[in-house]
């Protein structure tokens, strides 16, 4: 079947602007997360949601970063006012439930380049 | 605050070597340990482990959890080319506050 997408895969910005990332999770996962991957960095939690409530938003880096999901279904990422030091690889993942024993589908990530 | 460390940070070996990856963490309210391969864009699962002294094994790979010295070990035994990529380890979190926390990863580099 379908695995997790997302787009775009890559979005080049100017600072200031804001962006919106996508993400399709895998049919039937009712949960989905957001992480962020700096250049030689692991991977940084962002958020998750489990349906459409984000239980913790205590990872998001700032107030210029919100994320909703509507449905159950597909989330969406904005970066509003973006600087130089958001450009990095936002990935998306789903599970089947947001518990410890089930694990995380990644999506191929978008590259985000502010200049 | 949650930590995951890698190491090492880097690896090169021959093709036919066997390495071991290690993984330390301290996560509260652990539930479990995961491991991935990243070898372009998205990550793949490798192992999950929840158990302590319990071996999974796929293939040439194999991993084992001491939640006592929290750590892990990843060992791929033969190593090929196709094993190049980052591999990458988290700590699960259960609870209100579920989350993976990732560590930096090991690039391992095998060379023909």
């Amino acid at each position: 079947g379908a695995g997790v997408s997302q787009s775009p895969s890559n979005k080049v910005t100017e600072k200031g602007k804001d962006v919106e990332l996508r993400c399709d999770p895998i049919s039937g996962h009712t949960a989905l997360y957001w992480y962020r991957q700096s250049l030689g960095q692991g991977l940084e939690f962002l958020i998750y949601f489990q349906g459409n409530s984000a239980p913790d938003k205590s990872g998001l880096p700032s107030d210029r970063f919100s994320a909703e999901r509507t449905g159950g279904s597909v989330s969406t990422l904005t970066i509003q006012r973006t600087q130089q030091e958001d450009s990095a690889v936002y990935l998306c993942a789903s599970s089947f439930l947001a518990s410890y024993n089930y694990e995380q589908y990644f999506g191929p990530g978008t590259r985000l380049t502010v200049t | 605050e949650d930590k995951v460390v890698q190491s090492p940070l880097s690896l090169v070996v021959h093709e036919g070597d066997t390495v071991t990856l290690n993984c330390s963490y301290e996560v509260t309210n652990f539930r479990s340990l995961l491991w991935y391969k990243q070898e372009k864009k998205a990550p793949t699962f490798l192992f999950m482990l929840t158990s302590s002294g319990i071996e999974k094994k796929s293939g040439r790979l194999s991993s084992i959890l001491d939640k006592k010295e929290l750590f892990s070990i990843l060992n791929i035994t033969a190593t090929q080319t196709g094993d190049s990529a980052v591999y990458l380890c988290a700590g699960n979190s259960g609870g209100s506050n579920y989350k993976l926390t990732f560590g930096k990863g090991t690039l391992l580099t095998v060379n023909p």
